[in-house]
Formats: structure tokens, C-alpha cells, sequence
């Protein structure tokens, strides 16, 4: 199985400021990621495929990056609706999620 | 876009069963492989299985294999979930999941409780 593991468990973000959350996976996954947010009482809302490509309707503070075993989810310039937990999960064998990463407001 | 509506769920034994069901709407529900992904007070998400558009293909994550089945009707819009032998650690919250380069679109969930 591969694993996926998310750092930092929980970051602490001014609004307005940005936030790098880091993804990694085990083994390489090649460029077979996506990421959501989830917020309380709501399923996950994907955000980001392959990678580095904005789900429809997502807005461009969100991006990605990243391939092999080393991802990246950045949000730029925080918004109020942006606290929430975010998981990344790899579909390269199987699908696996990574344990969350929880953006609250510093 | 696209909805996906869970219904099912509720409390059941160890051992007991349960059948989780997913009607979906807005999409052409004949062309997509379909999930089941789970999550657990607190926890994140965990991928239970998934079928193959037409229904000829299933795969199950280790930890339910031999115990749940999947299934779909595209003539009538709907996935299943088959719950048998049921577990404490299968308690959480159980979505239908549309499955395409991730999950891109998600029921509102059935909740499950094992005690």
C-alpha cells in the first residue's frame, strides 16, 4: 500500500497571508494526485487533479505542484471560506489518502 | 454537474448487515466508475471500493474484501453498497463517490453505526 503522509498536522494562517502544505507518497505516484478541503459536517471537495490542475470552479489561489513521492498544495492570500482540513490522495495503485493537514486561523 | 443522493445506513450489530444505497442525477451515471469511500469519527477518508462503468469490474480495499459488495444498476441510476459481517471499526460515514481523476463529486453521506 502506498502511503500517503501530509506535514504539518495543523498550520496556523493569518487572512489574507499564503499556506504550503506538503504531500508525500511512499513510493512514486508519478503525477496521480489530487487534493480536497473539507469543512465540518460536509463531504471532501476536490480541488486539485493530476497534480497541478485546478478542479472546475476552483479558485486560482489555490495551486499544485509536485510528482514522484513530493507534493505541494499552496493557497495564496487566505480567505475566511479556506479554514478547513485538507487531504491529499494518490489513485497511482489503488487509492490511498493522506492523513489531513488542518489550516486554522492563527 | 451533477448530484449524488445517499440513503441508507443507520445502527446494526456486530456481525449484522446493512445496505447502503446511491441514487445519482444530472450525469450520465453509465459512464463513470463509481466509489464508496468511508470516513471514521475524526479521521480522514479511506477508499472502500469501486465498480467499473458497466458493473464487470470491482475492486475492494483489503479491509472489507470478503464482507461488503459493490454494485450498480444503470438502468436505474443507483450504486450499492452490500454490508455483511460487520465490524466496531466499521463505523463512520459513508459517501458515493463519482471516480474519475480523483473523486469530483460526492453524496452527502450515510451514517453507520456498529455497537
Amino acid at each position: 500500500e502506498i502511503v500517503m503522509t501530509q506535514s504539518p498536522v495543523t498550520l496556523s494562517v493569518s487572512p489574507g497571508e499564503s499556506a504550503t502544505l506538503t504531500c508525500r507518497a511512499s513510493q512514486s505516484v508519478s503525477t496521480n494526485v489530487v487534493w480536497y478541503q473539507q469543512k465540518p459536517g460536509q463531504p471532501p471537495r476536490l480541488l486539485i487533479h493530476d497534480a497541478s490542475i485546478r478542479a472546475t470552479g476552483i479558485p486560482a489561489r489555490f495551486s499544485g505542484s509536485g510528482s514522484g513521492t513530493e507534493f505541494t498544495l499552496t493557497i495564496s492570500i487566505l480567505q475566511s471560506e479556506d479554514f478547513a482540513i485538507y487531504y491529499c490522495q494518490q489513485y497511482h495503485n489503488w487509492k490511498t489518502f493522506g492523513g489531513g493537514t488542518r489550516v486554522d486561523v492563527k | 454537474e451533477g448530484q449524488l443522493m445517499n440513503s441508507g445506513g443507520g445502527w446494526a450489530r456486530p456481525g449484522g448487515s446493512l445496505r447502503l444505497s446511491c441514487a445519482a442525477y444530472g450525469f450520465r451515471f453509465s459512464g463513470y466508475w463509481m466509489s464508496w469511500v468511508r470516513q471514521a469519527p475524526g479521521k480522514g477518508p479511506e477508499w472502500v471500493a469501486n465498480i467499473k462503468e458497466d458493473g464487470s469490474d470491482k475492486y475492494y480495499a483489503d479491509s472489507v474484501k470478503g464482507r461488503f459488495t459493490i454494485s450498480k444498476d444503470n438502468a436505474r441510476n443507483s450504486l450499492y453498497l452490500q454490508m455483511n459481517s460487520l465490524r466496531l471499526d466499521d463505523t463512520g460515514i459513508y459517501y458515493c463517490a463519482r471516480d474519475a481523476a480523483g473523486f469530483d463529486l460526492w453524496g452527502q453521506g450515510s451514517l453507520v453505526t456498529v455497537s
